[in-house]
């Protein structure tokens, strides 16, 4: 089936740091979504993007839909210890109404 | 606008019962899908459905059922739990008619089979 490659798997950072991770996909999507997960919570939708090249920002973060439609990026400017989570990404692909879940980034920022 | 609500938020069996939770999604959303997380496997997707239809299956044995009401209200099933059933079980509910569409999560149930 169709599987998204997030990466990277887990990260340690230092506080004030900025962070990238990005997700690959075999598929073309036509939405890309952006969650971030506390441990025993569920997912909270930090950023969606719909269109190929659109890049969109929700304050310190940014994310961006890839021209090919097969990927995207999220970035998290000057880290704060609150941005530990796990990071996940999804995709829709036209006329399936089943969203792909990337495999998530464990965040860990190091005060 | 309330956002996704699941009930309960705690759940604790033993083997062999079943078990039915609960999920409303957020007004309006006609889409109603269900995934199990556990810590090493990451969400998987159990379920979909779509105006009291399931659209979308995951591959996941037949002791996980559900339905969809007719108020989109959806419930999910698990019958002679298993140890292996104890997750996070999350529903996310969206517009579901566009593949332009965003997906909200509720906050989870906490399933534990002892």
């Amino acid at each position: 089936g169709q599987q998204l490659n997030q990466s990277p798997q887990s990260m340690f950072i230092q506080e004030g740091e900025d962070v990238s991770m990005n997700c690959t996909s075999s598929s073309i999507f036509n939405t890309w979504l952006w969650y971030k997960q506390d441990p025993g919570e569920g997912p909270v939708l930090l950023i969606a993007l719909y269109k190929a090249g659109e890049l969109t920002s929700n304050g310190r973060l940014t994310a961006q839909f890839g021209i090919t439609r097969k990927d995207s990026f999220l970035n998290i400017s000057a880290s704060i210890p609150s941005d530990v989570g796990i990071y996940f990404c999804a995709g829709l692909t036209s006329g399936t109404y089943k969203y792909i879940f990337g495999t998530g980034t464990r965040l860990k920022v190091l005060a | 606008k309330a956002g996704v609500t699941q009930t309960p938020r705690y759940l604790i069996k033993t083997r062999g019962q079943q078990v039915t939770l609960s999920c409303s999604p957020i007004s309006g959303h006609r889409s109603v899908s269900w995934y199990q997380q556990t810590p090493g496997q990451g969400l998987q997707f159990l379920f979909e459905y779509f105006s009291e239809t399931q659209r979308n299956k995951g591959n996941f044995p037949g002791r996980f059922s559900g339905r969809q009401f007719s108020n989109s209200r959806s419930e999910m099933n698990v019958s002679t739990l298993e140890l292996g059933d104890s997750a996070l079980y999350l529903c996310a509910s969206s517009l579901g008619h566009s593949s332009t569409d965003t997906q909200y999560f509720g906050p989870g149930t906490r399933l534990t089979v002892l």
